[in-house]
């Protein structure tokens, strides 16, 4: 079954302190793996993709596929990351591409 | 740019009543997929489809149904609205694995 699990629902931190939000996923293949992003009043945008292997906003992910993992972190957190985070993936489904997204972790970076 | 818009941002019905939220996306993209947004519950798919005319059920299909009569127009249709489908509702599209997601509507069913 393929599955997205976030265990945090709520992740607090203070300003410039490091934040990590905590991804994990199964599914039988080579998933790709998303973090989504949607702040206050917005709607919900892309953040990063694994396969670009890119840092936005200053966030990185790497993915785990020993541990099937695809953690978010940032070294230094900024009053502006507060948000609501989803990790999602994508894979082939019987339907053709179908898409996964955990129960996210709202972020909330305290001054 | 990718745009993605939806009918109405809020919208109050009562029970059993027929409710249409539409979404359209000027993007030409061939996927497009419902959802609803709950705290606690992340986002939930309700039904996608790949093509004109044809559709999936995602995993929570149970009192909605859609229509896509058009590449770029994809409809969810709650046949008689009930108290437990307040929610937000999301539509996106997608491209190359990535999605595109419209403002939402938040839906109140009295």
């Amino acid at each position: 079954a393929q599955r997205v699990t976030q265990p945090e629902k709520l992740l607090s931190v203070f300003k410039g302190a490091p934040v990590e939000l905590k991804c994990n996923y199964s599914y039988s293949g080579s998933p790709e793996l998303f973090w989504y992003v949607q702040y206050s009043r917005q709607r919900l945008q892309l953040l990063l993709r694994h396969i670009s292997r890119e840092s936005i906003k200053g966030f990185t992910a790497d993915l785990n596929k020993g541990e099937t993992s695809f953690h978010l972190k940032k070294p230094f957190a900024q009053e502006e990351d507060s948000a609501m985070y989803y990790c999602a993936l994508s894979g082939r489904g019987s339907g053709g591409q179908n898409f996964v997204f955990g129960p996210g972790t709202r972020l909330s970076v305290l001054p | 740019d990718v745009k993605v818009t939806q009918s109405s941002r809020y919208l109050v019905k009562r029970t059993g009543e027929k409710v249409f939220l539409e979404c359209v996306q000027d993007m030409d993209h061939e996927n497009m997929f419902w959802y609803r947004q709950d705290p606690g519950l992340g986002l939930r798919l309700i039904y996608f489809s790949y093509d004109v005319k044809m559709k999936e059920k995602g995993d929570i299909p149970e009192g909605y149904s859609v229509s896509r009569e058009k590449k770029e127009r994809f409809s969810l249709i709650l046949e008689s609205a009930s108290t437990n489908q307040t929610s937000m509702y999301l539509c996106a599209s997608s491209f190359l694995h990535t999605q595109y997601f419209g403002p939402g509507t938040r839906l109140t069913v009295l």
